[in-house]
């Protein structure tokens, strides 16, 4: 089975733009959670989507959103970027059961000017 | 909302065992214990995840006493390759509960 992939891997913004993310789950998980790490605050959990429903949120201004697909697929979105929303943004599936083992994805390394 | 605490950093050399220790105190009864490592610039990779006493895969150990406060992920015989993060992670059940990362272990393995 593939892993989890996002694109892109490697983004560069400046301040006040935004920017989409996309991450495909492993194959008939249909649960997709995004976390996002930076060195000062690790990895911090951002929402989760389950049947393109959000289940969960954590604890971001509503600049940060995402979305899920009728195929899982997800995306998540971050308008009107400031300098602190560089980091690396995180990707995890899971078949869909709270408390199962999330398998991430490589991540995309966002850097905003 | 179980909070989990883990020593920031540990040292060790290549080929001895690695015991590195988790406390969850508030451990909810239907939560599983998982621990992840993490190479720099990668997604964290699922270890090992347990419940209760022991369980063994093919790179880890994990031991989970009877009261479930705490988690000891054990790796036998480590290599050079196993410097990394290692998060230990009590993953809720309850829908309620948001999912949280502890700062994880900083493992530097010594030739």
């Amino acid at each position: 089975k593939a892993g989890v992939t996002q694109t892109p891997r490697y983004l560069i913004k400046t301040r006040g733009q935004q920017v989409t993310l996309s991450c495909s789950p492993i194959s008939g998980h249909r649960s997709v959670s995004w976390y996002q790490q930076t060195p000062g605050q690790g990895l911090q959990f951002l929402f989760e989507y389950f049947s393109e429903t959000q289940r969960n949120k954590g604890n971001f201004p509503g600049r940060f959103s995402g979305r899920q697909f009728s195929n899982s697929r997800s995306e998540m979105n971050v308008s009107t970027l400031e300098l602190g929303d560089s980091a690396l943004y995180l990707c995890a599936s899971s078949p869909g059961g709270r408390g199962e083992t999330q398998y991430f994805g490589p991540g995309t390394r966002l850097l905003v000017l | 909302l179980a909070k989990t605490t883990q020593p920031i950093s540990m040292d060790s050399y290549e080929g001895q065992e690695v015991n590195i220790t988790c406390s969850h105190n508030n451990i909810a009864t239907n939560d599983y214990i998982t621990w992840y490592q993490q190479f720099p610039s990668q997604g964290p990779r699922f270890i090992i995840q347990g419940y209760k006493t022991k369980v063994t895969n093919e790179v880890a150990s994990l031991f989970i006493p009877a009261d479930r406060k705490s988690s000891t992920l054990s790796l036998p015989r480590v290599s050079l390759s196993d410097t990394a993060v290692y998060y230990c992670l009590v993953a809720p059940t309850n829908r309620d509960d948001k999912i949280i990362f502890g700062k994880g272990t900083r493992l530097h393995i010594l030739p």
